[in-house]
């Protein structure tokens, strides 16, 4: 099976944009997590689709949202993107409850 | 709030030995544990798992242990290579839905 691909890989952006992060889970796979990580915060959880329907969400402000389509395919979205938003953005699917496996991340850098 | 906690962020071995990374972990609901590995510039890749009913499981070079009495994880790599080389994250999960709450990481050098 083909693994988690999170597109664009690297991502440039200005402070006040909006930017959206696409993820593309293993076939089969109908939960989609999503989680930012910085160097000094680690992993952190944003948010976790199922089935089209967010089931959890992390502490973060509302200008990271998220979707997921029919198709288990899930977007993220950051508006108003702050310089602090510069980090390196996962993507993990799995079946319910069970391993997460992980794309290689899309790195956002805000200037 | 979930609080899973790493007893030392770096670790330093030599090739060929054993390398032991522990993770303290605050929430006695949690009942699946994960253990990833991350090399730089990739994404976190399934090392090994385990769940509460097991005390625990060995994989390929690798042995899970879990101490649900003092919430306290191990990953025990025999025979480290350097390959090993990374930052080894634990993760649990506590039956609420599928929002996993990470470590901090440990990072682990293998020496020549």
């Amino acid at each position: 099976k083909a693994g988690v691909t999170q597109t664009p890989r690297y991502l440039i952006k200005t402070r006040g944009q909006q930017v959206t992060l696409s993820c593309s889970p293993i076939s089969g796979h109908r939960s989609v997590s999503w989680y930012q990580q910085t160097p000094g915060q680690g992993l952190q959880f944003l948010f976790e689709y199922f089935s089209e329907t967010q089931r959890n969400k992390g502490n973060f402000p509302g200008r990271f949202s998220g979707r997921q389509f029919s198709n288990s395919r899930s977007e993220m979205n950051v508006s108003t993107l702050e310089l602090g938003d510069s980090a390196l953005y996962l993507c993990a699917s799995s079946l319910d409850r069970a391993r997460q496996f992980f794309g290689p991340g899309t790195r956002l850098t805000v200037l | 709030g979930e609080s899973v906690g790493l007893h030392l962020p770096t670790l330093s071995v030599q090739e060929g030995d054993n390398s032991i990374i522990n993770c303290a972990y605050s929430n006695s609901a949690s009942d699946y544990f994960i253990w990833y590995k991350q090399e730089s510039g990739k994404g976190p890749q399934f090392i090994i798992d385990i769940r509460s009913n097991m005390d625990k499981r060995q994989g390929q070079r690798v042995t899970v242990l879990l101490n649900k009495t003092v919430k306290h994880l191990s990953l025990q790599i025999a025979a480290t290579q350097p390959g090993d080389s990374a930052v080894y994250f634990c993760a649990e999960n506590s039956n609420t839905g599928n929002q996993f709450y990470f470590g901090t990481g440990t990072s682990l050098t293998v020496i020549p």
